[in-house]
C-alpha cells in the first residue's frame, strides 16, 4: 500500500516554460515533506523541503506547496532548463511511529526541451 | 566539505556470497539511514542507526540483513548468503539530528549473478 505517490512516470516541458510535478499521500501524519533530484547513477540530491505548518517555501527557481486538506503537494520549476532534466523523488516523513524514515513515491522522469 | 561517501560504488556478487556495503555520513553527521531502490520503484528505508546503535530497523528483511554504525569507522550493510532478488542499489543518507534533511550518497549498486 503505497502511502506516497506520484501518479505521472514522467513529464516533458519545453525549456522557460513551468513545470508542475505532484504528489499525493495518504497519511495524516506525515508533517514533513521533501523533493530529491536523482540523475541517472547518482544519489538523490535535496531540493526543497515543507513543514505542514506551511502551505508554500520557495528556494529560487524551485517553489514547493502544500494542500493538507487534499493530502497533496506539487513542485513548481519556473523557469525550467534542460539541466532540470532528473527524476524527481517526493518523500515524507512523520514523527507518529517513526524514526526519521523517509516515505519515497516512485519518481517522475522530468524532461525539459531545449 | 565531504558528502557522504559510500563503496564501493559497484558490486558484483554471486548467490551465497556475503556483501559489505560501506557509508562514512557527512561531517558532523551522527545519524545514517540505509535505503533500498529496485529497478522502477523509489527508495524504500531499511534501518536508521546512531552511533552504536540501531534505532529503527522496521525495513530490514528478517534474515541475512544486518547494520551497524560503529563508533570508529563507517557504517556497514552486510548482506548474507545474497540472492538474485538482492540486485538492487543501496543507498546511504545522514542528518546532523533526527528530523533535519538527509543527504544522501552516490550508492553501491549490488548485482548478484
Amino acid at each position: 500500500d503505497q502511502q506516497v505517490k506520484q501518479n505521472s512516470p514522467s513529464l516533458s516541458v519545453q525549456e522557460g516554460r513551468i513545470s508542475i510535478l505532484n504528489c499525493d499521500y495518504t497519511n495524516s501524519m506525515f508533517d514533513y515533506f521533501l523533493w530529491y533530484k536523482k540523475y541517472p547513477a547518482e544519489g538523490p540530491t535535496f531540493l526543497i523541503s515543507i513543514s505542514s505548518i506551511k502551505d508554500k517555501n520557495e528556494d529560487g527557481r524551485f517553489t514547493v506547496f502544500l494542500n493538507k486538506s487534499a493530502k497533496h503537494l506539487s513542485l513548481h520549476i519556473v523557469p525550467s532548463q534542460p539541466g532540470d532534466s532528473a527524476v524527481y523523488f517526493c518523500a515524507a516523513s512523520g514523527t507518529e511511529g517513526s524514526q526519521g524514515n523517509l516515505i519515497f513515491g516512485k519518481g517522475t522522469k522530468l524532461s525539459v526541451k531545449p | 566539505n565531504a558528502g557522504v561517501m559510500q563503496n564501493p560504488r559497484h558490486l558484483v556478487r554471486r548467490r551465497g556470497q556475503e556483501a559489505r556495503l560501506r557509508c562514512s555520513p557527512m561531517k558532523g553527521h551522527s545519524h545514517v539511514y540505509w535505503y533500498r531502490q529496485l529497478p522502477e520503484e523509489g527508495l524504500k528505508f531499511m534501518v536508521y542507526l546512531q552511533k552504536e546503535n540501531i534505532i529503527d530497523e522496521s525495513g530490514m528483511p528478517k534474515e541475512r540483513f544486518s547494520a551497524e554504525f560503529p563508533k570508529e569507522g563507517p557504517s556497514i550493510l552486510r548482506i548474507q548468503q545474497v540472492v538474485r532478488g538482492d540486485s538492487a542499489a543501496y543507498f546511504c543518507a545522514s542528518s546532523p539530528q533526527l528530523g533535519e534533511t538527509q543527504y544522501f550518497g552516490p550508492g553501491t549498486r549490488l548485482l548478484v549473478l
